[in-house]
Protein backbone atom coordinates (compact mmCIF):
# COMPACT_ATOMS: atom_id res chain seq x y z
CA UNK A 1 0.00 0.00 0.00
CA UNK A 2 0.95 3.88 -1.08
CA UNK A 3 2.40 5.54 2.15
CA UNK A 4 1.54 8.60 0.31
CA UNK A 5 -1.01 10.52 -1.76
CA UNK A 6 0.25 13.31 -4.37
CA UNK A 7 -1.89 15.03 -7.39
CA UNK A 8 -0.15 13.60 -10.45
CA UNK A 9 -0.19 17.27 -11.94
CA UNK A 10 0.10 21.05 -11.17
CA UNK A 11 1.14 23.82 -12.48
CA UNK A 12 2.69 27.59 -10.81
CA UNK A 13 3.64 30.35 -12.55
CA UNK A 14 6.65 32.02 -12.74
CA UNK A 15 8.17 34.02 -9.97
CA UNK A 16 4.74 33.11 -7.81
CA UNK A 17 5.30 30.10 -4.66
CA UNK A 18 4.59 26.87 -5.51
CA UNK A 19 3.17 24.36 -3.14
CA UNK A 20 2.91 20.91 -3.28
CA UNK A 21 0.85 18.84 -0.89
CA UNK A 22 1.22 15.23 0.15
CA UNK A 23 -1.06 12.97 2.85
CA UNK A 24 0.36 10.64 4.44
CA UNK A 25 -2.15 9.55 6.61
CA UNK A 26 -0.72 6.54 8.50
CA UNK A 27 2.55 7.94 8.69
CA UNK A 28 3.87 6.89 12.57
CA UNK A 29 5.98 8.35 14.84
CA UNK A 30 9.49 7.46 14.02
CA UNK A 31 8.94 7.85 9.86
CA UNK A 32 10.62 11.01 8.55
CA UNK A 33 8.91 12.93 5.22
CA UNK A 34 11.37 13.35 2.73
CA UNK A 35 10.96 15.30 -0.86
CA UNK A 36 13.41 14.75 -3.74
CA UNK A 37 12.60 16.22 -7.13
CA UNK A 38 13.60 14.38 -10.55
CA UNK A 39 14.39 17.02 -13.56
CA UNK A 40 13.51 15.64 -17.22
CA UNK A 41 16.46 13.23 -18.15
CA UNK A 42 18.24 13.54 -14.95
CA UNK A 43 18.51 11.33 -11.50
CA UNK A 44 15.95 12.17 -8.41
CA UNK A 45 17.68 15.11 -6.21
CA UNK A 46 16.87 15.52 -2.84
CA UNK A 47 15.57 18.66 -1.41
CA UNK A 48 14.40 18.37 2.11
CA UNK A 49 13.47 16.22 4.84
CA UNK A 50 12.07 16.68 8.43
CA UNK A 51 10.64 14.81 11.07
CA UNK A 52 7.50 17.21 12.97
CA UNK A 53 8.87 20.35 13.32
CA UNK A 54 8.91 22.76 9.77
CA UNK A 55 12.30 22.84 7.66
CA UNK A 56 14.00 25.56 5.43
CA UNK A 57 16.67 25.35 3.19
CA UNK A 58 17.66 26.99 0.31
CA UNK A 59 15.68 25.27 -1.84
CA UNK A 60 12.52 25.18 -0.60
CA UNK A 61 10.54 25.00 3.07
CA UNK A 62 8.78 22.06 4.42
CA UNK A 63 5.54 22.28 6.31
CA UNK A 64 4.32 19.14 8.22
CA UNK A 65 1.10 19.56 9.65
CA UNK A 66 0.89 19.04 13.90
CA UNK A 67 -0.91 15.38 13.42
CA UNK A 68 1.64 14.64 10.69
CA UNK A 69 -0.60 13.36 8.65
CA UNK A 70 0.13 16.04 5.46
CA UNK A 71 2.53 18.30 4.76
CA UNK A 72 3.45 20.69 1.71
CA UNK A 73 6.47 21.35 -0.23
CA UNK A 74 6.92 25.14 -0.70
CA UNK A 75 9.01 26.48 -3.24
CA UNK A 76 8.92 30.40 -2.72
CA UNK A 77 9.76 31.80 -5.69
CA UNK A 78 9.18 29.33 -8.50
CA UNK A 79 11.98 29.51 -12.08
CA UNK A 80 11.36 27.20 -15.18
CA UNK A 81 14.19 25.63 -13.93
CA UNK A 82 11.83 23.85 -10.84
CA UNK A 83 9.86 22.03 -13.46
CA UNK A 84 10.04 18.49 -12.62
CA UNK A 85 8.56 15.58 -11.04
CA UNK A 86 8.20 15.64 -7.21
CA UNK A 87 8.16 12.95 -4.79
CA UNK A 88 7.13 12.65 -0.94
CA UNK A 89 8.49 10.22 0.54
CA UNK A 90 8.01 8.41 3.99
CA UNK A 91 10.46 6.19 5.46
CA UNK A 92 12.09 4.92 8.66
CA UNK A 93 15.45 6.16 9.71
CA UNK A 94 17.05 2.78 9.65
CA UNK A 95 17.08 -0.12 7.64
CA UNK A 96 14.40 0.93 5.59
CA UNK A 97 14.43 1.70 1.72
CA UNK A 98 13.46 5.36 0.04
CA UNK A 99 10.18 4.21 -2.01
CA UNK A 100 9.05 6.54 -4.79
CA UNK A 101 5.53 6.83 -5.81
CA UNK A 102 4.22 8.55 -9.03
CA UNK A 103 5.24 11.89 -7.53
CA UNK A 104 3.77 14.98 -8.40
CA UNK A 105 4.81 16.61 -12.50
CA UNK A 106 5.11 20.30 -11.59
CA UNK A 107 4.89 22.51 -14.55
CA UNK A 108 6.13 26.23 -14.36
CA UNK A 109 4.46 28.39 -16.76
CA UNK A 110 6.04 31.69 -17.62
CA UNK B 1 29.50 17.48 -4.34
CA UNK B 2 28.70 14.06 -4.42
CA UNK B 3 29.34 12.53 -7.59
CA UNK B 4 27.64 9.50 -8.53
CA UNK B 5 28.81 8.28 -12.09
CA UNK B 6 27.37 5.79 -14.21
CA UNK B 7 29.86 4.63 -16.89
CA UNK B 8 27.80 4.64 -19.95
CA UNK B 9 24.06 7.00 -20.69
CA UNK B 10 22.90 5.09 -23.63
CA UNK B 11 23.26 1.59 -24.16
CA UNK B 12 22.02 -0.95 -26.55
CA UNK B 13 22.31 -4.78 -26.40
CA UNK B 14 20.78 -8.04 -27.65
CA UNK B 15 18.87 -10.49 -26.33
CA UNK B 16 20.87 -12.70 -24.40
CA UNK B 17 24.09 -11.08 -24.07
CA UNK B 18 25.61 -10.22 -20.30
CA UNK B 19 25.52 -6.53 -19.28
CA UNK B 20 27.18 -4.88 -17.21
CA UNK B 21 26.39 -1.29 -15.76
CA UNK B 22 28.43 0.62 -13.61
CA UNK B 23 28.42 3.05 -10.81
CA UNK B 24 30.81 4.21 -8.70
CA UNK B 25 30.76 7.46 -5.75
CA UNK B 26 33.63 9.56 -4.86
CA UNK B 27 32.37 10.34 -1.10
CA UNK B 28 33.37 7.51 0.55
CA UNK B 29 29.13 6.56 0.92
CA UNK B 30 28.83 2.87 2.81
CA UNK B 31 25.38 2.41 0.85
CA UNK B 32 24.59 1.78 -2.83
CA UNK B 33 21.36 1.23 -4.63
CA UNK B 34 20.32 0.10 -8.12
CA UNK B 35 17.05 1.30 -9.65
CA UNK B 36 15.19 1.12 -12.42
CA UNK B 37 12.30 3.54 -13.49
CA UNK B 38 9.80 2.61 -16.48
CA UNK B 39 6.74 5.31 -17.47
CA UNK B 40 3.71 4.54 -14.96
CA UNK B 41 5.65 2.21 -12.70
CA UNK B 42 8.04 5.14 -11.10
CA UNK B 43 11.51 3.90 -9.42
CA UNK B 44 11.22 0.00 -8.31
CA UNK B 45 14.56 -1.31 -6.08
CA UNK B 46 16.47 -4.11 -7.87
CA UNK B 47 19.76 -4.70 -5.20
CA UNK B 48 21.31 -2.23 -2.90
CA UNK B 49 24.65 -2.66 -0.97
CA UNK B 50 25.63 -1.25 2.55
CA UNK B 51 29.22 -2.65 2.66
CA UNK B 52 32.11 -4.37 0.86
CA UNK B 53 31.06 -7.42 -0.71
CA UNK B 54 27.83 -7.52 0.92
CA UNK B 55 24.32 -7.17 -0.92
CA UNK B 56 20.49 -7.65 -0.41
CA UNK B 57 17.62 -7.97 -2.10
CA UNK B 58 15.37 -4.93 -3.48
CA UNK B 59 12.08 -5.61 -4.70
CA UNK B 60 12.55 -6.66 -7.99
CA UNK B 61 15.61 -8.27 -8.17
CA UNK B 62 14.95 -11.21 -10.77
CA UNK B 63 16.74 -11.64 -13.67
CA UNK B 64 19.56 -9.15 -12.13
CA UNK B 65 22.84 -9.82 -10.31
CA UNK B 66 25.50 -7.26 -8.08
CA UNK B 67 28.76 -7.02 -7.34
CA UNK B 68 30.78 -4.75 -4.69
CA UNK B 69 34.14 -5.59 -4.80
CA UNK B 70 35.20 -2.17 -3.63
CA UNK B 71 33.17 0.26 -1.72
CA UNK B 72 33.21 3.02 -4.41
CA UNK B 73 31.85 0.80 -7.13
CA UNK B 74 28.61 -1.17 -7.92
CA UNK B 75 27.52 -3.00 -10.69
CA UNK B 76 24.81 -4.44 -11.47
CA UNK B 77 24.62 -7.76 -13.92
CA UNK B 78 22.01 -8.73 -16.38
CA UNK B 79 23.19 -12.48 -16.49
CA UNK B 80 21.42 -12.69 -19.96
CA UNK B 81 19.54 -9.71 -20.87
CA UNK B 82 15.38 -9.40 -22.10
CA UNK B 83 13.37 -7.43 -23.93
CA UNK B 84 11.51 -6.10 -21.35
CA UNK B 85 14.74 -5.06 -19.18
CA UNK B 86 15.44 -2.46 -21.35
CA UNK B 87 14.94 0.61 -19.12
CA UNK B 88 16.04 3.64 -17.57
CA UNK B 89 18.81 2.21 -14.82
CA UNK B 90 19.45 4.89 -11.89
CA UNK B 91 22.60 4.13 -9.35
CA UNK B 92 22.34 5.94 -5.98
CA UNK B 93 24.22 5.94 -2.75
CA UNK B 94 23.89 7.49 0.57
CA UNK B 95 26.70 7.73 3.55
CA UNK B 96 24.80 5.05 5.85
CA UNK B 97 21.62 4.64 7.88
CA UNK B 98 20.27 7.85 9.85
CA UNK B 99 18.42 10.61 9.96
CA UNK B 100 20.31 12.46 7.58
CA UNK B 101 20.27 10.20 5.08
CA UNK B 102 20.05 11.63 1.60
CA UNK B 103 20.19 9.35 -1.58
CA UNK B 104 22.39 10.71 -4.35
CA UNK B 105 21.31 9.70 -7.78
CA UNK B 106 23.14 9.33 -10.89
CA UNK B 107 22.33 10.47 -14.55
CA UNK B 108 20.89 7.09 -15.74
CA UNK B 109 21.60 4.30 -18.03
CA UNK B 110 19.05 4.51 -20.60
CA UNK B 111 19.41 0.79 -21.61
CA UNK B 112 17.63 -0.65 -24.68
CA UNK B 113 17.46 -4.56 -25.12
CA UNK B 114 16.58 -5.38 -29.08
Amino acid sequence: DAKTTQPPSMDCAEGRAANLPCNHSTISGNEYVYWYRQIHSQGPQYIIHGLKNNETNEMASLIITEDRKSSTLILPHATLRDTAVYYCIVRLTYGQNFVFGPGTRLSVLP
Amino acid sequence: DVKVTQSSRYLVKRTGEKVFLECVQDMDHENMFWYRQDPGLGLRLIYFSYDVKMKEKGDIPEGYSVSREKKERFSLILESASTNQTSMYLCASSLSWGTNEKLFFGSGTQLSVL
